[in-house]
């Protein structure tokens, strides 16, 4: 089982709060990513990292952000959540070729 | 990173029978990665492909690399309910990995 980590698991906030979803990673990969998919749907990347101090945004326009301080550790920010922010939010990273995910956050914002 | 193109995007099987899902990019890919995820779930990797015309088998389960490298297929035979979720296919390009939008696969029993 891959060693990646998302905290927290379901997440129910309110308009306007700031938000940090955490991901973390024990497996020392290089590239980390994040993405957005609502139940059943396409998986959106929307940030992707290929090492500290590198961020860059993904295929899909968010308004979140994200930080790589440490290799382990990619947290991903809403500095002011939206209904429109609802959704699946799902980390992953890789090495070489495999990309391993983690549980994901269930994020609702009303 | 390219734009990857999958069908169908449901594909609803009896039991038993084989159906393929195809993948398919306007260019040329640098590779094509499937995963698997089941309902409520999170993707799981199921393998990559690399080399033109390359063809790779996990039991039941036969991935293949078209010989331009701008499509890619899923062939399942004799499928079983443990085969229920969605397939993606993904291309590993210049640090991104970018999905395709998925086929969901259901099974008749």
């Amino acid at each position: 089982e891959a060693d990646i980590y998302q905290t927290p698991r379901y997440l129910v906030i309110g308009t306007g709060k700031k938000i940090t979803l955490e991901c973390s990673q024990t497996m020392g990969h290089d590239k980390m990513y994040w993405y957005q998919q609502d139940p059943g749907m396409e998986l959106h990347l929307i940030h992707y990292s290929y090492g500290v101090n590198s961020t860059e945004k993904g295929d899909l326009s968010s308004e979140s952000t994200v930080s790589r301080i440490r290799t382990e550790h990619f947290p991903l920010t809403l500095e002011s959540a939206r209904p429109s922010h609802t959704s699946q939010y799902l980390c992953a990273s890789s090495e070489v070729t495999e990309a391993f995910f983690g549980q994901g956050t269930r994020l609702t914002v009303v | 990173g390219q734009q990857v193109m999958q069908i169908p995007q449901y594909q609803h099987v009896q039991e038993g029978e084989d159906f393929t899902t195809y993948c398919n990019s306007s260019t040329t890919l640098s590779n094509i990665q499937w995963y698997k995820q089941r309902p409520g779930g999170h993707p799981v990797f199921l393998i990559q492909l690399v080399k033109s015309g390359e063809v790779k088998k996990q039991k039941r389960l036969t991935f293949q690399f078209g010989e331009a490298k701008k499509n890619s297929s899923l062939h399942i035979t004799a499928t079983q309910t443990t085969d229920v979720g969605t397939y993606f296919c993904a291309e590993s390009y210049d640090y991104k990995l970018s999905f395709g939008a998925g086929t969901t696969v259901t099974v008749r029993a």
